[in-house]
């Protein structure tokens, strides 16, 4: 089946600097998100993105679909981004997401 | 407000009592799927629907049932619940499997004496 891995896995980051999450998939894909897991457990939807550039705010995620995988930006970081985010994407002829394992961030005041 | 719900959000229960967890949307989509999420496994699927009265297995479905009489519900059965079903469970939605983003409801933490 299809690999997801991001990096890196921990990251923690001083309030207002800005961080780069990677996350690299093993197949073509017609699905790809990004979620952020607040520290409540609850999973946001930040991005679907299954090709090219969006932004929204602080945050913007690029894919390179040809290259297999993707970017998620967040910049002057503050302590409510802190949490774990995750990159899914969906596996060829099934309806479902695979989830990476995550990349947990910490932004310290 | 567009959104996906879950109840309950917490609950503690024994072995062997029979419990649902309800998921609602409000937002017409089709499809429709359960999640649960574990330490060290990550989240997995449970099972999954694309569309009333469609549904089918995810990569975990033992010890669970569902059902989708209407499209905007989509509860999960626990018939007999286990000590190992003890998780945090998401309910998501959305139009199109494959072209449209995914919601997520807000998660039910289900621990099982």
């Amino acid at each position: 089946g299809i690999q997801v891995e991001q990096s890196p896995p921990d990251l923690i980051l001083q309030e207002g600097a800005n961080s780069t999450l990677r996350c690299n998939f093993s197949d073509s894909v017609n699905n790809l998100q990004w979620f952020h897991q607040n520290p409540w457990g609850q999973l946001i939807n930040l991005f679907y993105i299954p090709s090219g550039t969006k932004q929204n705010g602080r945050l913007s995620a690029t894919t390179v679909a040809t290259e297999r995988y993707s970017l998620l930006y967040i910049s002057s970081s503050q302590t409510t981004d802190s949490g774990v985010y995750f990159c899914a994407v969906d596996e060829d002829s099934s309806y479902k997401l695979i989830f990476g394992s995550g990349t947990r961030l910490l932004v310290r005041p | 407000e567009a959104q996906v719900t879950q109840n309950p959000r917490y609950l503690i229960t024994v072995t062997g009592k029979k419990l649902t967890v309800t998921c609602s949307q409000n937002m017409n989509h089709e499809y429709m799927s359960w999640y649960r999420q574990d330490p060290g496994l990550g989240l997995r699927q449970i099972y999954y629907s694309m569309n009333v009265e469609v549904t089918d297995k995810g990569d975990v479905p033992e010890g669970y049932k569902v059902s989708r009489k209407e499209k905007r519900n989509f509860p999960l059965i626990l018939e007999s619940p286990s000590p190992n079903q003890t998780s945090l469970y998401f309910c998501a939605s959305s139009f199109n499997f494959f072209t449209d983003t995914q919601y997520f409801g807000p998660g039910t933490r289900l621990t099982v004496l």
